[in-house]
C-alpha cells in the first residue's frame, strides 16, 4: 500500500479481555516498530523487528504484551488480560532500514490503535 | 524512558508569526529528527538532521543542532493555522537500538 496501515482505530475492551492489533507496513521496508503513545505524550518505544526477527523487544511493559511479524511483512500487537493502564495509542512504523545516519531510516507512521480499557 | 524533551510544551501565536521549539538530548548521536503529528493521527517526518550539521532548511522549516549543548532547535517561518499540530524530536539512543522521542511541543496557530 501508500502507507502504514493500521487496525482497527479504535478499540474498546473491557479488562481482561485480549486484544490484537494490525499493522500493515509499506511493502518492501525491512524494519517495523511498535510505540505505545499516553495521552500528551511523545511516543514510546515498545518493540523492533527486523524482517521476521523480532531483534528488541526491552520496551514491551510486561508479559502481557506480545508482537509478532511471522512473515516479515504484516505485524501484530497482541496484549492479554488488558488492564486500564493500557489504554492508549499503539503506533506502528516502518522504515526501509534501521542504518543510523541513512535517510533510509526515516520512519513512516500508521495513525494508530486508540485503544481505551473499560 | 524519554531522551529527548522539548520547550516549551506548549505554544501558542498568531499566523504569520515565527515558532521556535527546542529540543535536548543526553547521549551521543548520529542524527536527530523532528516529527510533526495532527491530532488523532500518525506522526509526519519533517526533517532529519546528522551530527556533523549544524543547520538545515527545508521550505519553511529551520533546524539547527548544536551537538556541544546537545540540543536542537525547530524554527518554523510564517506559520499557518494549518501548522497547527504537535511536534516532537527524535534519536537513537547510544546503543544504536532504541528510537526515542521527546514528550513535544503542542504548538496552536491562530488565524
Amino acid at each position: 500500500g501508500a502507507g502504514v496501515s493500521q487496525s482497527p482505530r479504535y478499540k474498546v475492551a473491557k479488562r481482561g479481555q485480549d486484544v490484537a492489533l494490525r499493522c500493515d507496513p509499506i511493502s518492501g521496508h525491512v524494519s517495523l516498530f511498535w510505540y505505545q503513545q499516553a495521552l500528551g505524550q511523545g511516543p514510546e518505544f515498545l518493540t523492533y523487528f527486523q524482517n521476521e526477527a523480532q531483534l528488541d523487544k526491552s520496551g514491551l511493559p510486561s508479559d502481557r504484551f506480545f508482537a509478532e511479524r511471522p512473515e516479515g511483512s504484516v505485524s501484530t500487537l497482541k496484549i492479554q488480560r488488558t488492564q486500564q493502564e493500557d489504554s492508549a495509542v499503539y503506533l506502528c512504523a516502518s522504515s526501509q532500514n534501521r542504518l543510523q545516519g541513512s535517510a533510509k531510516n526515516i520512519q513512516y507512521f500508521g495513525a494508530g490503535t486508540r485503544l481505551s480499557v473499560l | 524512558s524519554q531522551q529527548g524533551e522539548e520547550d516549551p510544551q506548549a505554544l501558542s501565536i498568531q499566523e504569520g508569526e515565527n515558532a521556535t521549539m527546542n529540543c535536548s538530548y543526553k547521549t551521543s548521536i548520529n542524527n536527530l529528527q523532528w516529527y510533526r503529528q495532527n491530532s488523532g493521527r500518525g506522526l509526519v517526518h519533517l526533517i532529519l538532521i546528522r551530527s556533523n550539521e549544524r543547520e538545515k532548511h527545508s521550505g519553511r522549516l529551520r533546524v539547527t543542532l548544536d551537538t556541544s549543548k546537545k540540543s536542537s532547535s525547530l524554527l518554523i517561518t510564517a506559520s499557518r493555522a494549518a501548522d497547527t499540530a504537535s511536534y516532537f524530536c527524535a534519536t537513537w539512543d547510544n546503543y544504536g537500538q532504541n528510537f526515542v522521542f521527546g514528550p513535544g511541543t503542542r504548538l496552536s496557530v491562530l488565524p
